[in-house]
């Protein structure tokens, strides 16, 4: 089957960087995208790595390894307002993206 | 620039009544995704098209769920009869190319009692 797993809960302080891993498992695969998403709001894209390596968007960072079948997302300088679900999604062509279940960061003063 | 447009925001119905979801995807965007999602099944894909033709249909659950794509600035996703466990938010999604990066619609939360 396909799937991808990431942690269903982190918690981390605001100003300190939290790390969000995506492990996947499809029968095909293109790249991996992050989506934000803010309770009763729609998914927000943040990123997408076809490569090995780090991408950096500002405060954000995205990581991939396809030999692992490994990425991950790094917030940093945390903010309440990144207080918010992330969802990994692995692109598998033929416009098929399968996500993640998403993980929920909480962000504590 | 208007990103996806989608209504209704929320929609309250009866059991057994039909239910009709509209989308404008972004202007330029040939690729179009709907999604459900609740807390127990996470997003799913129901269905996309690319240039207005539906491509992959194999997540839509039942025969009462239909969508069409009647041109590229509007599609449907139509569900005839409606049942309870069809309360879901419903968020369409739009791409300028595949399906690496989608911008999404702000949902319209159904409730089906």
């Amino acid at each position: 089957g396909q799937s991808l797993e990431q942690p269903s809960e982190v918690t981390a302080v605001e100003g300190a960087i939290v790390q969000i891993n995506c492990t996947y498992q499809t029968s095909g695969f293109y790249g991996l995208s992050w989506y934000q998403q803010h309770d009763g709001g729609a998914p927000t894209f943040l990123s997408y790595n076809a490569l090995d390596g780090l991408e950096e968007t500002g405060r954000f960072s995205s990581f991939l390894s396809r030999s692992d079948s490994y990425g991950y997302l790094l917030l940093q300088e945390l903010q309440m307002k990144d207080s918010a679900s992330y969802f990994c999604a692995a692109y598998t062509g033929g416009f098929k993206t399968i996500f993640g279940a998403g993980t929920r960061l909480f962000v504590k003063a | 620039d208007a990103g996806v447009i989608q209504s209704p925001r929320h929609e309250v119905t009866e059991m057994g009544q039909e239910v009709t979801l509209r989308c404008k995807p972004i202007s330029g965007h040939n690729s179009l995704f709907w999604y459900r999602q609740t807390m127990m099944r996470g997003l799913e894909l129901l269905i996309y098209f690319n240039n207005n033709v539906p491509i992959d249909d194999s997540g839509m659950p039942e025969d009462r769920f239909s969508a069409k794509m009647p041109n590229a600035s509007f599609s449907t996703l139509k569900i005839q009869p409606s049942e309870p466990r069809d309360s879901a938010v419903y968020f369409c999604a739009s791409s300028p190319g595949e399906a690496d990066t989608q911008y999404f619609g702000p949902g319209t939360r159904l409730t089906v009692l």
